[in-house]
């Protein structure tokens, strides 16, 4: 069984631009989180989508979105970016939202902003 | 808010040398706690899932405990292939899926 795929696995932008990350849940996978990783913050979470809707959402600004789709893949972008922006952004599926099912992660993408 | 502390930071050990690592937490209603392992350049990989207090797992040389304020997770005789950082975090009851992680603890097993 294929596990949490995330494209692309590196990425380097410069400040002021806007990037879109990709996540392919588990197959039969319906929930979707998306949560930032850094040295001095640790893992954060950003939102879950569950059939197609934001169930959820962290303490994050504004520029940062996300959605998902029928067959529940998910893209989160981020806007006007920051130099703080740099991170490893992963994401986790589960079978549902709201339970206690094992979250299962992806790779995750390693952004770079300079 | 919800906050999980995790300690030590670091941890040496000798291939075969037992020890523990310590989760603690402050969370508005434990719905679950979790451990992960996460290697270098990876995302965590699942261990264990404790929902209430005294409740136990093992998984070959791990073994996981829950109080109502703390976990540990014991490693018995420990090898290199266990060296990583291993991850704690914690579910709210209403929070839908979102965790809320320790900063983890980087176990380094010497042979």
């Amino acid at each position: 069984k294929a596990g949490v795929t995330q494209t692309p696995r590196y990425l380097i932008k410069t400040r002021g631009q806007q990037v879109t990350l990709s996540c392919s849940p588990i197959s039969g996978h319906r929930s979707v989180s998306w949560y930032q990783q850094t040295p001095g913050q640790g893992l954060q979470f950003l939102f879950e989508y569950f059939s197609e809707t934001q169930r959820n959402k962290g303490n994050f600004p504004g520029r940062f979105s996300g959605r998902q789709f029928s067959n529940s893949r998910s893209e989160m972008n981020v806007s006007t970016l920051e130099l703080g922006d740099s991170a490893l952004y992963l994401c986790a599926s589960s079978l549902t939202s709201g339970s206690l099912d094992e979250q299962f992660f992806g790779p995750g993408t390693r952004l770079t902003v300079l | 808010e919800d906050q999980v502390t995790q300690s030590p930071e670091a941890l040496r050990l000798q291939e075969g040398e037992s020890s523990s690592l310590n989760c603690s937490y402050t969370v508005s209603g434990l719905r679950g706690l979790f451990w992960y392992r996460q290697d270098p350049g990876k995302g965590p990989e699942f261990l264990f899932t404790l929902y209430s207090a005294g409740e136990e797992k093992e998984k070959e040389r791990l073994k996981a405990t829950l109080t109502k304020k703390e976990s540990f997770l014991h490693i018995t005789a420990p090898k290199p292939e266990d060296s990583a950082t291993y991850l704690c975090a914690v579910q709210a009851r209403g929070s839908a899926r979102q965790l809320t992680f320790g900063s983890g603890t980087q176990l380094t097993v010497l042979p």
